[in-house]
């Protein structure tokens, strides 16, 4: 079975600084990667996806990721965070292996401050 | 642009009470599921549904768990008799099926208080 760990549980941040956030999964096999995003009161929503091809995806609101299939990794980046970046960051996976359930990280509280 | 939609927001229930949360999924998509999040803890995959009945199922979605498409625009998630333990934040999802590398949208979710 797959999991996925997400080390940042709390990240504060001032505006402009640069955002990572790390993401690690233990699968054999071919994934489906995620992030989701949860701004405060609102659901989760789709940052960027990463199925095959160009490791480096690119998702909405400058964000983009990485995939690094030798480090089992789908870390997060902003080169420049805004205040209304302050949300709760999910990354997700789920196997390429005819199964849809997602398996979630526990989530990165993220904090800008102006 | 489409939304997957949840009622009730929020539902207090008595222990051992049946509940039944409701969603209204993108109406083109194929693929249903169900997730939560106890308070303090990871997402965690429930069921999924597709044609009509279950494609995919936890170890959490036990006897006391059903779920069902009454209609063509409702899928619901039924609690036969409520626990304690079954607290949590319920979200919903749908997928449109085209092939394994699909995107799941979720709902606002329904927050359950059992007391």
């Amino acid at each position: 079975a797959q999991s996925v760990s997400q080390h940042n549980h709390h990240v504060i941040l001032s505006e402009a600084a640069s955002l990572e956030l790390g993401c690690n999964y233990s699968y054999g096999g071919t994934v489906n990667l995620f992030w989701y995003v949860q701004y405060p009161g609102q659901h989760l929503q789709l940052l960027l996806k990463y199925f095959s091809g160009d490791p480096l995806v690119k998702g909405i609101k400058g964000f983009e990721a990485e995939f690094i299939k030798s480090k089992f990794s789908f870390n997060l980046r902003k080169p420049s965070v805004q205040w209304s970046d302050t949300a709760e960051y999910f990354c997700a996976v789920n196997a390429y292996t005819g199964r849809r359930a997602l398996t979630f990280g526990s989530g990165t509280r993220l904090q800008v401050q102006p | 642009e489409p939304e997957v939609t949840q009622t009730p927001s929020h539902q207090v229930t008595q222990m051992g009470q049946e509940v039944i949360l409701r969603c209204v999924p993108i109406s083109n998509h194929l693929y249903f599921y169900w997730y939560r999040q106890i308070l303090g803890q990871k997402v965690e995959f429930l069921v999924s549904f597709y044609n009509n009945e279950i494609s995919e199922k936890s170890e959490i979605f036990d006897d006391q768990f059903s779920v069902e498409r009454p209609d063509g625009s409702n899928f619901t998630l039924k609690i036969r008799s409520t626990k304690l333990e079954d607290s949590a934040m319920y979200f919903c999802a749908s997928s449109d099926g085209q092939g394994f590398t699909d995107t799941q949208y979720f709902g606002p979710g329904t927050r359950l208080t059992v007391l």
